[in-house]
Parts: structure tokens; sequence; C-alpha cells
């Protein structure tokens, strides 16, 4: 049973714009989630995460949203910029085994347009 | 900066060899993990270490094994490789108890099984 679920395989938004992805989860004792980037052919690289204790984090052009009750997060990007065409991952922490783990989404396609 | 290297960046196995991915990381993290990723599924945790000579199964360890002689080196070993085996599988580390931090990925290996 998927925990973490991405819902859209793929967007494509034009540059300067906002790009929004959206994540939800089902299993309420995670507690921290991180957002990956990756490019073909390369390991997944950190983008950016939030603790359960906060709603918001912000980097730059990436901000992390997070609805703790409705059990989704969402990553902006503003602007969007082409370079930030990839396969973003949402990922959370819990429990395998008595030890924490990262368990991934199905990832989204991001493209962004010149 | 944290470097995890996975040995090889392509492999072309037939099915039935013993294979074995390499995976080392610079940091003296505790945590190390191996992950395939499929399009569509997403990365799935097959196998995770938190210490030397110690091992955890994943959600999908069914046709591997792992070993971890020593902190900075984990591997991966499929005993008797399949074509649902192709793939491309991701290593990384992290720093112990994996809460409120992130984990650190290798480039990835490219397994083909024919």
């Amino acid at each position: 049973d998927q925990q973490v679920k991405q819902n859209s395989p793929s967007l494509s938004v034009q540059e300067g714009r906002i790009s929004i992805l959206n994540c939800d989860y089902t299993n309420s004792m995670f507690d921290y989630f991180l957002w990956y980037k990756k490019y073909p052919a390369e390991g997944p690289t950190f983008l950016i995460s939030i603790s359960s204790i906060k709603d918001k984090n912000e980097d730059g052009r990436f901000t992390v949203f997070l609805n703790k009750s409705a059990k989704h997060l969402s990553l902006h990007i503003v602007p969007s910029q082409p370079g930030d065409s990839a396969v973003y991952f949402c990922a959370a922490i819990g429990m395998n085994s008595g030890y924490s783990t990262l368990t991934f989404g199905k990832g989204t396609m991001l493209l962004v347009s010149p | 900066d944290v470097k995890v290297t996975q040995s090889s960046r392509y492999l072309v196995k037939r099915t039935g060899e013993k294979v074995f991915l390499e995976c080392v990381q610079d940091m003296d993290h505790e945590n190390m993990f191996w992950y395939r990723q499929d399009p569509g599924l997403g990365l799935r945790l097959i196998y995770f270490s938190y210490d030397v000579k110690m091992k955890e199964k994943g959600d999908i360890p069914e046709g591997y094994s792992v070993s971890r002689e020593k902190k900075e080196r984990f591997s991966l070993i499929l005993e008797s490789a399949s074509t649902n085996q192709t793939s491309m599988y991701l290593c990384a580390s992290s720093f112990s108890e994996l809460m409120n931090t992130e984990a650190f990925f290798g480039q990835g290996t490219r397994l083909t099984v024919v």
C-alpha cells in the first residue's frame, strides 16, 4: 500500500511561472518530509525539507507547505526555470523494523519550457 | 561535501550471473541504503544497514542480499540475476537515526540483465 502518493506523473509550466508539485501521505506517524530532484542518469539530490511542527519552509525559489490535517504537502517553485526540468520525488521519514527510513512517492516529472 | 560513490554507472549482465554492486561513502555515515528506481514506481527500498555487519530488509528484498563489512562500504548482491532486476540502482547514506536530516545519494548504476 502506497504511503506517499504523487498523483501527477508530469507537469508542464512556462518559464517564469509558478510550478506547484503535490504530495499526499497516509501514515500519520510520518514527521519529517523531504523533496528530492533527479536528473536522468544521476542520483537524486536533496532540495528542501520540512518538519511536521512547521507548515512552511522556504529556501530561495523553493517553498514547501505542509497541511498536516489533510496529510498533504506541496512544493512551489517561483519563478520556474528551464534548469528546473527534472523528476521531483516527495519523501517521508517513517519507521521500518524499528528503524527510520525514507519512503518515496513515484515522482512527478516537471518540464519548464522557455 | 558528502560523497557517495557507486562503482559502476552502467552494467550489462547475463541471466543467472551473480552480480555485485558496490557503494562507498566518505562521510563516516552510520546508515546506508539500497533503492531501485523504475518508471512509474518511484524509489523502492531493497535493504538498509545501520551498522557494520548489520542489515535489515526493506520493502522489496527478494532476490537480493547485502554485505556491510566496513562502515564506509555497502554492497548489493544479486545472487542469480533475472531480467526483472533490470533497473536503476541507487545507494544512499545518512547520519544515524535519519531524523530531521537528509540522505545523500550516489550517481546510480543502470543495470541491464539480458
